[in-house]
């Protein structure tokens, strides 16, 4: 299976602050990787797919770069509505994995 | 309004069956490909498996863990998933999400979640 790392897993960040979090891929996936937004008691939603493409309705101060083994998910300008935890997620082999998340919080 | 909503979850002993059921709307559901995913208490997320559309022949993939255990079905009549889960083991205690993707390999639309609680 393709072990997924993400870092930091916590992160504390203020609003306006601009936010990287960074995943690992533990082999090559190509581009084939979606980022995820998940509040406490929520369903994740999807951000990013295909490691750069925005999805559906996703503002512009996400964005996604990276290929191979490893990606980037910025959020230029952290706003109140994005404290939460994100997720990153192979596509390229089954199992489809899971980063173990980061927690972005005041 | 796109909308998936699971129904079938609760408090269930280990080795029993449940199906949860995932009913979409505000969508062409026949064109998807429906996942399902879990989440354990305090966890990431770990992905199940789902359901190819019909036009990619119904076939299925599943996660190691479930696999023989668990079975994805489609009711495109009825724009409802399935996911029977039989011989639960108190590790299979999760909230199940069911999604829906253009391909399967990453999720566009999800719903609420269901709570499954396998314990004696």
């Amino acid at each position: 299976d393709i072990q997924m790392t993400q870092s930091p897993s916590t992160l504390s960040a203020s609003v306006g602050d601009r936010v990287t979090i960074t995943c690992r891929a533990s082999q090559s996936i190509s581009d084939w990787l979606a980022w995820y937004q998940q509040k406490p008691g929520k369903a994740p939603t999807l951000l990013i797919y295909k490691a750069s493409t925005l999805g559906s309705g996703v503002p512009s101060r996400f964005s996604g770069s990276g290929s191979g083994t490893e990606f980037t998910l910025i959020i230029s300008s952290l706003q109140p509505d994005d404290f939460a935890t994100y997720y990153c997620q192979q596509y390229n082999t089954y199992p489809l994995t899971f980063g173990g998340g980061t927690k972005v919080d005041i | 309004e796109v909308q998936l909503v699971e129904s079938g979850g609760g408090l269930i002993k280990p080795g029993r069956s449940l199906r949860l059921s995932c009913t979409g709307s505000g969508f062409n559901f026949g064109d998807y490909a429906m996942s399902w995913f879990r989440q354990a208490p305090g966890k990431g997320l770990e992905w199940v498996g789902f359901i190819r559309n019909n036009a990619y022949g119904g076939t299925t993939e599943y996660a190691a863990s479930v696999k023989g255990r668990f079975t994805i079905s489609r009711d495109d009549s009825k724009t409802i998933a399935y996911l029977q889960t039989n011989s639960l083991k108190t590790e299979d205690t999760a909230v199940y999400y069911c999604s829906a993707g253009t391909t399967g390999w990453y999720s566009d639309y999800w719903g609420q979640g269901t709570l499954v609680t396998v314990s004696s």
